[in-house]
Parts: structure tokens; C-alpha cells; sequence
């Protein structure tokens, strides 16, 4: 099946210590995304790559990190530096140049114990 | 800076056409309408997108108006499957950036 998979699907952590979590997919996507979404709010950009080895700034970058060695991955790490970092993150991809259908995974939910 | 403007809530009656509008008065001429929807706790979903014509999908028609300031997302024969929050988004093609507002949360009732 074709498609993106985050992991883990739930994640505590103790503040003052960094996370990564995982985003695979194997749609051969050029571009893919992090966002954060916050209880009735909507979805915010955090980094977004178009190639590999290539990654731009969303809106809200402070507190995270990303990579993108392998065009499949795109692993975000979320740092100590996050001063609210509790939130439900989702990966998504798309082909580039598309016309802009992203395709989502089902989300990582982070809570800070 | 919110590009388009949604009603926050709104209710329909299942098996009964659901009309979501979407006003997104400064658009540019390159820029098109998505829509996507979120149920809850998942991933959101691509529903459809259009340029300045009408476009019609499996799960959706979306009519853009003359001067594409305004658009509605309709839903034909709603289920209770599509309560969800639906997000109206304007985007430049190749523009990856794509900005999620707080979009409709709609509720189908049986």
C-alpha cells in the first residue's frame, strides 16, 4: 500500500528533552511537509524540503528540526529549545511541481509530561 | 494572514446537500481554490481544487464565482461520515507552502 506512516502514533516526553519523530512514504514524493496542530486550531507550518538534502523554514520553525538524507524520510526533531511543544504533528507529501494535492499521514500526538 | 474566510460552524442534515462557502476576495489570478477536510484526529484529506472553473469529483463539486472572489464546496448527499472540519485554502501552483486556516466544522445530523 502506498502512502505516509508516522511514528509513533503517541509520544510522552519530559520536559527538557528532545524527540524525533518519523515520517516515511513511499509515493516517490519529491516535496514533503511537517505542520503542528493545537486543540481547534488549524494546521501550521514547520519545515517543509522540496529535494533531498534540501529544506526551508515554515511559520513556525523555532524549537525544531529537521533532515531529509533519503527522499522517503523526513524525520523532525523536536528540541528543549520548543517552548510549548505538546501538539499533534502531521507529515504529508506531494509530487513536485504538482498541482498541490498533499497527501497526510495520520499523525504523531506529543505530550509533554 | 488569512487568504480566505469560513464560517467556523455549521450543521446539515444527512442525505441533504451541505454548501460550504469560502470568500477569498484578494486572490490572485494564478492562484487556485483547494479544499480539504480534517476528521478528527486523522490526517486532513484533498477533496478538490480549481482554478476559476467549476470542477466536480467523486466526493465533491466546487463552484467558483465570475470574479473568483468566492467560492462554495458542495457536498451532494451528505453522510454522517462527512462531519469533519473542512479547510478552504488559495495557492499559487509550484507554491509549496500551503497555509491551513481554522476552516468550517461541519456536522451532519441524522
Amino acid at each position: 500500500d502506498g502512502g505516509i506512516t508516522q511514528s509513533p502514533k503517541y509520544l510522552f516526553r519530559k520536559e527538557g528533552q528532545n524527540v524525533t519523530l518519523s515520517c516515511e512514504q513511499n509515493l516517490n514524493h519529491d516535496a514533503m511537509y511537517w505542520y503542528r496542530q493545537d486543540p481547534g486550531q488549524g494546521l501550521r507550518l514547520i519545515y517543509y524540503s522540496q529535494i533531498v538534502n534540501d529544506f526551508q523554514k515554515g511559520d513556525i520553525a523555532e524549537g525544531y528540526s529537521v533532515s531529509r538524507e533519503k527522499k522517503e524520510s523526513f524525520p523532525l526533531t523536536v528540541t528543549s529549545a520548543q517552548k510549548n511543544p505538546t501538539a499533534f504533528y502531521l507529515c504529508a507529501s506531494s509530487q513536485a511541481y504538482s498541482t498541490g494535492e498533499l497527501f497526510f499521514g495520520e499523525g504523531s500526538r506529543l505530550t509533554v509530561l | 494572514d488569512a487568504k480566505t474566510t469560513q464560517p467556523t460552524s455549521m450543521d446539515c442534515a444527512e442525505g441533504r446537500a451541505a454548501n460550504l462557502p469560502c470568500n477569498h476576495s484578494t486572490i490572485s489570478g494564478n492562484e487556485y481554490v483547494y479544499w480539504y477536510r480534517q476528521i478528527h484526529s486523522q490526517g486532513p484529506q484533498y477533496i478538490i481544487h480549481g482554478l476559476k472553473n467549476n470542477e466536480t469529483n467523486e466526493m465533491a463539486s466546487l463552484i467558483i464565482t465570475e470574479d473568483r472572489k468566492s467560492s462554495t464546496l458542495i457536498l451532494p448527499h451528505a453522510t454522517l461520515r462527512d462531519t469533519a472540519v473542512y479547510y478552504c485554502i488559495v495557492r499559487v501552483e509550484g507554491d509549496y507552502k500551503l497555509s491551513f486556516g481554522a476552516g468550517t466544522t461541519v456536522t451532519v445530523r441524522a
